[in-house]
């Protein structure tokens, strides 16, 4: 069945970069969107943004430009996030999601399980 | 930014009781690209609902979603312990795409 596997927790000290990494099975990698989503401890989602497999385009939310890069390895079927300058605003669990590609928007159907990044000092 | 308000914030309930959770935008959002998701302690959240009113595969009839517009609703009919969690509900018609704030279903 169709699976998003994140990479394990990590632990980063602030000013540094982590980078986070979505493998999908199950399903063909470049028939879907990539979306990335955070959520802080006992907090809401906040969307980061999305990539498109197929093109590479992307789409960031205003708020993470300038230190975020979504990237894509079709060889292997992987999403990359990555988010540089950390601050303790960072201690969240990142998600990746997919959503369907087309003129007609589609929601985030499947989910992987998540990412914890805690940042400190 | 389409902004989405969820109502109210925790609701107390007992198994077998019906619920009605509220989600407002902002703006109308275009075409009901509304959904609603779950999300259980320590998991990802899950999809319930899309288009406002299209349960998402394998999602039992006791959930229901209706609304345009503005202002759409999450139903159950009648609570299982399975589902006290949290929903939220998300506009995914345009960017950036914006979830509500969640609303906790605990049990009473």
């Amino acid at each position: 069945q169709a699976q998003l596997e994140q990479s394990g927790a990590e632990v980063k000290k602030p000013g540094a970069s982590v980078k986070v990494s979505c493998k999908a099975s199950g399903y063909t990698f470049t028939d879907y969107y990539l979306h990335w989503v955070r959520q802080a401890p006992g907090q809401g989602l906040e969307w980061m943004g999305r990539i498109s497999p197929k093109s590479g385009g992307k789409d960031y939310s205003q708020k993470f430009q300038g230190r975020i890069t979504m990237t894509r390895d079709t060889s292997i079927s992987t999403a990359y996030m990555e988010l540089t300058t950390l601050t303790s605003d960072d201690t969240v669990v990142y998600y990746c999601a997919r959503a369907g590609y087309g003129n007609d928007p589609t929601p985030f159907d499947l989910w992987g399980q998540g990412t914890l990044v805690t940042v400190s000092s | 930014e389409i902004v989405l308000t969820q109502s109210p914030g925790t609701l107390s309930l007992s198994p077998g009781e019906r619920v009605i959770l509220s989600c407002r935008a902002s703006q109308s959002i275009s075409s009901s690209y509304l959904a609603w998701y779950q999300q259980k302690p320590g998991q990802a959240p899950s999809l319930l609902i899309y288009g406002a009113s299209s349960r998402a595969t394998g999602i039992p009839d006791r959930f229901s979603g209706s609304g345009s517009g503005t202002d759409f609703t999450l139903t159950i009919s009648r609570l299982e312990p399975e589902d006290f969690a949290v929903y939220y509900c998300q506009q995914y018609g345009s960017s950036p795409r914006t979830f509500g704030q969640g609303t906790k279903v605990e049990i009473k």
